[in-house]
């Protein structure tokens, strides 16, 4: 069975642009959940969405946004970009939001 | 306010010897527990979770120890090897709807 798969794997942006992070679940799974990983940080909670509705949100401005799809893709968007959002960004799935979550080798994103 | 905390940044231990992996929450709803490794440049990789109904769960060489009444939990890898060497996440969550919440990392290094 094929793991959780995120394109693209590395991106690099200029501040004030806006950037689309995709993400394919495992097959079977509806539950996407969304993180970001900076230095020192750990894993902090971007969002979930389950059967296409989002479940939860974390702590962070509207600029960052997602969805997701019938299929249970998801993509998650971020607008006007800092230098603050460089980051690792990584997407997991399950097969419902209780079951253990499966990661992806997330999205490396470097803003200049 | 930090609800899953892993005061310990690195450890170091020799082939061989036990490591021992510690992580302490404060939110008293949290049931249920679980325990990533990531390498550099990928997703953290599920090792192995527990329940708060169970105190002890073993998977190989890989034990977790649930400790409610001091909401402590450990992971003890017997024997480390170098392949151990990675960063370590604790993650923990409720039965309602909260999304799951990750420590900071503890980063393992396996000496030969």
């Amino acid at each position: 069975k094929a793991g959780v798969t995120q394109t693209p794997r590395y991106l690099i942006k200029t501040r004030g642009q806006q950037v689309t992070l995709s993400c394919s679940p495992i097959s079977g799974h509806r539950s996407v959940s969304w993180y970001q990983q900076t230095p020192g940080q750990g894993l902090q909670f971007l969002f979930e969405y389950f059967s296409e509705t989002q479940r939860n949100k974390g702590n962070f401005p509207g600029r960052f946004s997602g969805r997701q799809f019938s299929n249970s893709r998801s993509e998650m968007n971020v607008s006007t970009l800092e230098l603050g959002d460089s980051a690792l960004y990584l997407c997991a799935s399950s097969r419902t939001p209780q079951e253990t979550q499966y990661f992806g080798p997330g999205t490396r994103l470097l803003v200049l | 306010d930090q609800q899953v905390k892993q005061n310990s940044p690195s450890l170091s231990v020799q082939e061989g010897r036990i490591s021992i992996l510690n992580c302490d929450y404060t939110n008293s709803m949290f049931d249920y527990f679980l325990w990533y490794k990531k390498y550099p440049a990928e997703g953290p990789t599920f090792l192995i979770s527990i329940s708060s109904i169970k105190d002890k769960n073993e998977d190989g060489r890989f034990t977790v120890f649930l400790n409610k009444s001091a909401k402590h939990l450990s992971l003890h890898i017997v024997p480390s090897q170098p392949g151990d060497s990675a960063v370590y996440f604790c993650a923990a969550r409720d039965s309602g709807n909260t999304p799951l919440v990750f420590g900071k990392g503890t980063r393992l290094s396996v000496i030969a």
